[in-house]
């Protein structure tokens, strides 16, 4: 798996638009990005992967840079319920995930 | 189907004593795996199964862990003699195969060892 590099804490007001970022300059080729938040006391949660492309859904915006080797993950309006941390992963087909760290992101009135 | 759940939600047990805990994957996927997280940390990886295969283990996983997937479907962890540093959220996830869209996590099991 690529290591990924994430700053250890971020604050965002309410409303505004969280940017996330994430190092990862040794992920090869064929990795995805898997970005995954997880709120107090629960498991992780899906956000959103890429792999070359910038990428969007119902959750947030990913955006890769073109030499792969670091991204953002986007939530365009944030709320009070966004507050948790936030995981990116670098995916290498067949192996089994590596959790840093992460970011703890709060989400302030 | 309801997500990939994990029994019991909360166990708490004395030194010394054997624990199980139960995971039901997303019904289609092949791959289950087996997290532990303690707190403030990340999830860290104890081992995963492709159909009934346990095809990788942790260094994390002694000899006191033991996991089982019989026929490919739910999943056994068993922790034996338990120690007060066993106490952690046990996490499993399922994936159909490597690759996107990723690992469908249960909600966990937290142990606590007294």
């Amino acid at each position: 798996d690529a290591k990924t590099t994430q700053p250890p804490s971020m604050d965002c007001a309410e409303g505004r638009a969280a940017n996330l970022p994430c190092n990862h300059s040794t992920i090869s080729g064929n990795e995805y990005v898997y970005w995954y938040r997880q709120i107090h006391s629960q498991g992780p949660q899906y956000i959103i992967h890429g792999l070359k492309n910038n990428e969007t859904n119902e959750m947030a915006s990913l955006i890769i840079t073109e030499d792969r080797k670091s991204s953002t993950l986007i939530l365009p309006h944030a709320t009070l319920r966004d507050t948790a941390v936030y995981y990116c992963i670098g995916d290498n087909y067949g192996q089994n995930f590596v959790f840093g760290p992460g970011t703890r992101l709060s989400v302030l009135p | 189907d309801t997500g990939v759940s994990q029994n019991p939600r909360h166990k708490i047990t004395k030194r010394g004593q054997n624990v199980t805990f139960r995971c039901d994957p997303i019904s289609e996927h092949n791959r289950l795996y087996w997290y532990r997280q303690t707190l403030g940390q990340g999830p860290e990886f104890l081992t995963y199964f492709q159909n009934e295969a346990q095809l990788e283990k942790s260094r994390l996983l002694s000899d006191r862990f033991s996991a089982e997937r019989p026929k490919g479907s739910f999943s056994t962890l068993e922790i034996q003699r338990t120690e007060q540093g066993d106490s952690a959220m046990y996490l499993c996830a399922s994936s159909l195969n490597s690759g996107p869209p990723g690992y469908t996590f249960g909600s966990g099991t937290r142990l606590t060892v007294v």
